[in-house]
């Protein structure tokens, strides 16, 4: 069956520290991916997607994603963690055809801490 | 970007009420919109796609009759929870497909907070 799965549900750093939040994909063709975060009781805020091209694709916010189709993932990160990036983090898949939705992780929780 | 905006963003009813939430799509035209829905500390789950002039195609478990949705026009969909009870109380979250993206690329609107009581 296809799914998303982002296997950590809750992650803390240190500010300041380096991120990296999972996430991997059971898809029989490469989809195109989404990282989202979302803040308590806000709406979600792409921070990136990848399509085709370059693995390694840059964000806002100082994110990046590097998609591995080997390993059927697509890790986000960053190299320096700010307090606030404290959030709710959603990887997100769309298999490559037309009609069909995006397909949402269960989410990462990341705490900061000082 | 594309911009989508969701009225109301909160909304609070009694139980055995109806409510109605629009999803506009305010800069561009969407043949298709997705609702979603987020429970408090979960993911977000499809509902429904909706695609503009024909029936909405229901996710699994998703009551057709109870939720209501209507996609009148390529910029408007709107997502009727008919008779609400306090299990309905949820963070909705519509999205629209831009209609000449060749990546048919989805845009979200910022979501609607229905508390029923």
């Amino acid at each position: 069956a296809q799914s998303v799965t982002q296997p950590d549900i809750h992650i803390t750093v240190s500010e300041g520290a380096s991120l990296e939040l999972r996430c991997n994909y059971s898809y029989g063709a490469t989809p195109y991916l989404f990282w989202y975060v979302q803040s308590p009781g806000q709406g979600l805020q792409l921070l990136l997607k990848y399509f085709s091209g370059d693995t390694l694709v840059q964000g806002i916010k100082g994110f990046e994603a590097e998609f591995k189709r080997s390993q059927s993932s697509f890790n986000l990160r960053k190299p320096s963690v700010h307090w606030s990036d404290a959030a709710e983090y959603f990887c997100a898949v769309r298999p490559n055809q037309a009609g069909t939705a995006l397909i949402f992780g269960k989410g990462t929780t990341l705490s900061v801490s000082s | 970007g594309a911009v989508v905006s969701q009225h109301p963003s909160w909304v609070i009813c009694k139980s055995g009420t109806s409510v109605k939430i629009e999803c506009r799509s305010l800069d561009f035209q969407a043949t298709t919109m997705f609702w979603y829905r987020q429970f408090p500390k979960q993911s977000l789950m499809l509902m429904a796609t909706s695609n503009e002039g024909s029936k909405a195609t229901y996710e699994q478990g998703v009551e057709k009759d109870k939720f209501l949705i209507n996609h009148a026009s390529l910029t408007l969909s709107t997502l009727t929870v008919t008779s609400a009870h306090p299990e309905d109380s949820s963070f909705y979250i519509c999205s629209a497909r831009v209609l000449e993206s060749s990546y048919n690329e989805q845009f979200f609107g910022p979501g609607t907070r229905l508390t029923v009581l």
